[in-house]
């Protein structure tokens, strides 16, 4: 079973709204992080914001927040405002306990509309 | 600028020949990563080190890679052989690790190092 399920290859949005990109996960550990991260044309993954699976609170920064359904077992991405420079790929991924591999989906590609 | 770097940027060679890529993580990180990402996916983790100590190494990682970090600073990934399967971006990233309990752990990525096999 995939570990990261990301169920939209590509996603549009207009300049200034808000837009939500779907991440579901697997794990059968009580201890876990989840990930977000931008990679733009350039390649490079930047991090955008995390979230532990015994936080209470969804995690924020700045225009970017994280949904986060325990029981649900899904960790989605709200981009609030949305700017032209968002247009990228954007994947989740998840670290499971203490371990130190990253599990990633296959990616979400946002663009912006002017 | 003192994030993770990569060299070359970009690979091009021929098929069965072999290719050595480097990565200098952030210098006060302690874990370095490599993984792999193909076209149209996400990263895939290659293997991981914490110092210079290879401690995991996923079964993506055939017997024609090799990977070191011989004095717990850079590491380089060496490919033998090379197949057309090969083509990928080589991503690296270094983390900082905490002492004592869970941490998130946050991990920096690199440019990237593109690899083409003709």
């Amino acid at each position: 079973a995939q570990k990261i399920t990301q169920t939209q290859p590509g996603m549009f949005v207009q300049e200034k709204e808000a837009v939500t990109l779907d991440c579901t996960y697997d794990t059968s550990d009580q201890s876990y992080g989840l990930f977000w991260y931008k990679q733009p044309s350039s390649g490079e993954m930047i991090f955008l914001i995390y979230q532990g699976s015994y936080d209470e609170q969804n995690a924020t920064e700045g225009r970017y927040s994280l949904n986060f359904q325990k029981a649900r077992k899904s960790a989605n991405l709200v981009i609030s405002a949305s700017q032209l420079g968002d247009s990228a790929m954007y994947f989740c991924a998840m670290r499971e306990g203490t371990g130190n591999q990253f599990y990633f989906g296959t990616g979400t590609s946002l663009t912006v509309i002017p | 600028d003192t994030g993770v770097s990569q060299d070359p940027r970009h690979k091009i060679t021929k098929r069965g020949q072999n290719v050595t890529f480097r990565c200098d993580p952030i210098s006060e990180h302690n874990r370095l990563y490599w993984y792999r990402q193909t076209l149209g996916q996400g990263p895939e983790f290659l293997t991981y080190f914490q110092n210079e100590a290879q401690l995991e190494k996923s079964r993506l990682l055939s017997d024609r890679f090799s990977a070191e970090r011989p004095k717990g600073s850079f590491s380089t990934l060496e490919i033998q052989r090379t197949e057309q399967g090969d083509s990928a971006m080589y991503l690296c990233a270094s983390s900082r690790g905490l002492a004592g309990g869970f941490s998130y752990n946050e991990q920096f990525f690199g440019p990237g190092t593109r690899l083409t096999v003709l």
